[in-house]
């Protein structure tokens, strides 16, 4: 069984610019989630998708970053305009649904660098 | 708010040491437990899973114990050998969640684990 898919695997931009992430989870799994992961710290969740449908943003700072998921399978985050402090691990897990006894499954992440 | 904390946050023995990595939380009304190990440049790995009315789990030369009523628990590697260098993840499920997402975990900042030869 593929993975939860990530791309690109590393990023480097310069402040201000935009970036965007792309993940595409197991196939069936109906949940899908961004995490960001500072250095030295744990992942925090940004979004969390169930099907197309946001189920939980409240923690992502909306007024620069985006997420959406077409069609209920890939999704992208973006990030626009970039800061310094973005510079992190962007990871994107799925699970077959959002309720409690599923598993989540994780990618490998992009990093990215904002200079 | 679920706090999730973890020590020590680095740790470097020599290979055949048995250690512990500690995991503590605020919040004792937790659906499970996950630890999961990270290598750099690849995603988390699931390595045990303790569900609130367990108390242990085992896979291998890993043990993970959870006490709910105090807030921790312990992941416990037998006779660590070099490649178990990575950094250990704890996360838990909270049993109620407000602003949805039934399945959020909340991630501790883990700690970083060299073993040497």
């Amino acid at each position: 069984e593929a993975g939860v898919a990530q791309s690109p695997r590393y990023k480097i931009i310069e402040k201000r610019q935009s970036v965007a992430f792309w993940c595409n989870p197991i196939s069936g799994h109906a949940t899908l989630y961004w995490y960001q992961q500072i250095l030295g710290q744990g992942p925090k969740l940004l979004i969390q998708f169930q099907n197309n449908g946001v189920v939980d943003d409240s923690q992502l700072p909306k007024d620069r970053f985006s997420a959406e998921r077409l069609k209920g399978v890939d999704s992208t985050l973006k990030i626009q305009p970039a800061k310094l402090e973005d510079s992190a691990v962007y990871l994107c897990a799925s699970s077959l649904a959002g309720s409690k006894r599923y598993e989540q499954y994780f990618g490998t992440g992009t990093r990215l660098t904002v200079t | 708010k679920q706090e999730v904390t973890q020590i020590p946050a680095a740790l470097s023995v020599p290979e055949g040491e048995n250690l512990v990595l500690n995991c503590s939380f605020t919040d004792s009304a937790i659906y499970n437990l996950q630890w999961f190990r990270q290598d750099p440049g690849k995603g988390l790995t699931s390595l045990l899973l303790i569900q609130s009315s367990q108390r242990e789990q085992t896979s291998g030369r890993l043990n993970a114990s959870l006490d709910k009523s105090s807030g921790r628990s312990t992941l416990y590697i037998a006779a660590s050998q070099p490649g178990d260098s990575a950094t250990y993840l704890c996360a838990v499920m909270l049993l109620l969640i407000l602003t949805g997402g039934g399945n959020k975990l909340t991630f501790g900042t883990g700690t970083q684990l060299k073993v040497e030869l």
